[in-house]
């Protein structure tokens, strides 16, 4: 089934460590994003990728990179993770990010905790 | 500034009946795209509906529809004869021109047998 994989699923993680969260989809969609999920604000945006080989900054970008060397891979890194970066983290992929009415689709989301 | 407000946290409604879900929108853009997505307990995003800001219609999908009000920049979500699978987390987005997609904080709503 078509669709965009999370990993991991959960993790639980000393603080100052460094942690990737992988995101890949086989729905050959040009732009991917990462957004954070907290309870009472919704989702806000990380980073995002237009294309392969480009990234931009979303609404909350401090402390995280992302890398888009493919168009199905979009890698989100936490360099040394510190306790507000606990989370639900959802990868998302849409056709075009130009297109405004392009629905994006997520992955299942990767629960982060940072202790 | 909030670009998307759902100003009820949670939403009961018997099950058959129709409910409303709230949704209003801060934006200077002519063109912007309205979404609208389900989040079950197990926690993935579901596309429910999508409504253009040049679409003259409201937008309908089986049971879900949009009551689309332009001048007062809302876009509300009806869900019609309501089923228990209904439960969930409801989040309304509204993308700008070739903007980022901003979310609203969501509602939950549980349908009660």
């Amino acid at each position: 089934i078509a669709g965009i994989t999370q990993a991991p699923t959960s993790q639980i993680l000393a603080a100052g460590r460094r942690m990737t969260l992988r995101c890949t989809q086989d729905m050959r969609h040009n732009a991917m994003y990462w957004y954070r999920q907290d309870l009472g604000l919704g989702l806000r945006l990380i980073h995002y990728s237009n294309t392969a080989g480009t990234t931009g900054k979303g609404e909350v970008p401090d402390g995280y990179s992302v890398s888009r060397a493919n168009t199905d891979d979009f890698p989100l890194t936490l360099a040394s993770a510190v306790p507000s970066q606990t989370s639900v983290y959802f990868c998302a992929s849409s056709d075009s990010k130009g297109r405004r009415d392009q629905p994006q689709h997520f992955g299942d989301g990767t629960r982060l905790s940072i202790l | 500034a909030q670009k998307i407000t759902q100003t009820q946290p949670g939403m009961f409604v018997q099950e058959k009946e129709a409910v409303t879900l709230d949704c209003t929108y801060d934006t200077s853009d002519q063109s912007y795209g309205l979404f609208w997505y389900k989040q079950p307990s197990s926690g993935e995003m579901i596309f429910l509906i999508y409504q253009g800001s040049y679409d003259e219609q409201n937008a309908t999908e089986g049971r879900y529809s949009l009551n689309f009000q332009k001048a007062r920049k809302s876009a509300n979500l009806v869900i019609s004869a309501s089923q228990l699978g209904d439960s969930a987390m409801y989040f309304c987005a509204m993308r700008e021109g070739r903007g980022d997609m901003r979310f609203g904080a969501g509602t939950r709503l549980t349908v009660k047998p």
